[in-house]
């Protein structure tokens, strides 16, 4: 399966608990943004990483939310201590360098549910 | 502050007939817009662009209008089939290389057979 995979599909965390999100990119694509979705709205950017290095991480909030893309491995992104407001689903989508989101593929989400 | 409006929160048209998909914007910085169309359950899908240079970008079936003055863009499906009942996401960016793209918040298009 060549496409942008994220794990997992569905994660239901309680008021105060970590959410971990994965997301592996397409063979061959060095860049990976994360959109969030709020319910009955489009997409929102969070942040734009390469590598082992974090391009535009404009749209993150300030606090509890953090991403990284190791040299080995899927990106993260990691949401400490879930509040209601963090249930959303969670896109991924990868690039080959340079080419931006015109020639990137999304994942089918992480739907984030917290209790 | 929504840059990025879609106005119609759904639309629906007889299979075979036109499919017009209406978006406006207000940040004239905007250079580069593109439409998605997402399945339930599923990631969005690239499914055409245009860049503030043109006026006009076609492919297939679909064909992206931009009237840069009035800050709109439309999507026209022609013919409309079935498969295309989605819920279609115009997005729009500051550079050429579309990195960071603000979206608006879809319209849902059924096409009845």
């Amino acid at each position: 399966n060549a496409g942008v995979m994220q794990n997992p599909r569905h994660l239901v965390r309680r008021r105060g608990q970590e959410a971990r999100l994965r997301c592996s990119p397409m063979k061959g694509h060095s860049h990976v943004y994360w959109y969030r979705q709020l319910p009955e709205e489009g997409l929102k950017f969070m942040v734009y990483l390469q590598k082992e290095n974090i391009i535009d991480e404009s749209g993150m909030p300030k606090e509890r939310f953090s991403a990284e893309f190791p040299k080995e491995g899927p990106s993260i992104l990691r949401i400490q201590q879930v509040v209601r407001g963090d249930s959303a689903a969670y896109f991924c989508a990868s690039s080959p360098q340079g080419r931006g989101m015109s020639e990137a593929f999304f994942g089918q989400g992480t739907r984030l549910t917290v209790v | 502050d929504q840059q990025v409006k879609q106005n119609s929160p759904s639309l629906s048209v007889q299979e075979g007939r036109i499919s017009i998909l209406n978006c406006d914007y207000t940040n004239s910085m905007f250079d580069y817009f593109l439409w998605y169309k997402k399945y339930p359950a599923e990631g969005p899908t690239f499914l055409i662009s245009i860049s503030s240079i043109k006026d006009k970008n076609e492919d297939g079936r679909f064909t992206v209008f931009l009237n840069k003055s009035a800050k709109h863009l439309s999507l026209h499906i022609v013919p409309s089939q079935p498969g295309d009942s989605a819920v279609y996401f115009c997005a729009a960016s500051i550079s050429g290389s579309a990195r960071q793209l603000t979206f608006g918040s879809g319209t849902q298009l059924t096409v009845l057979p």
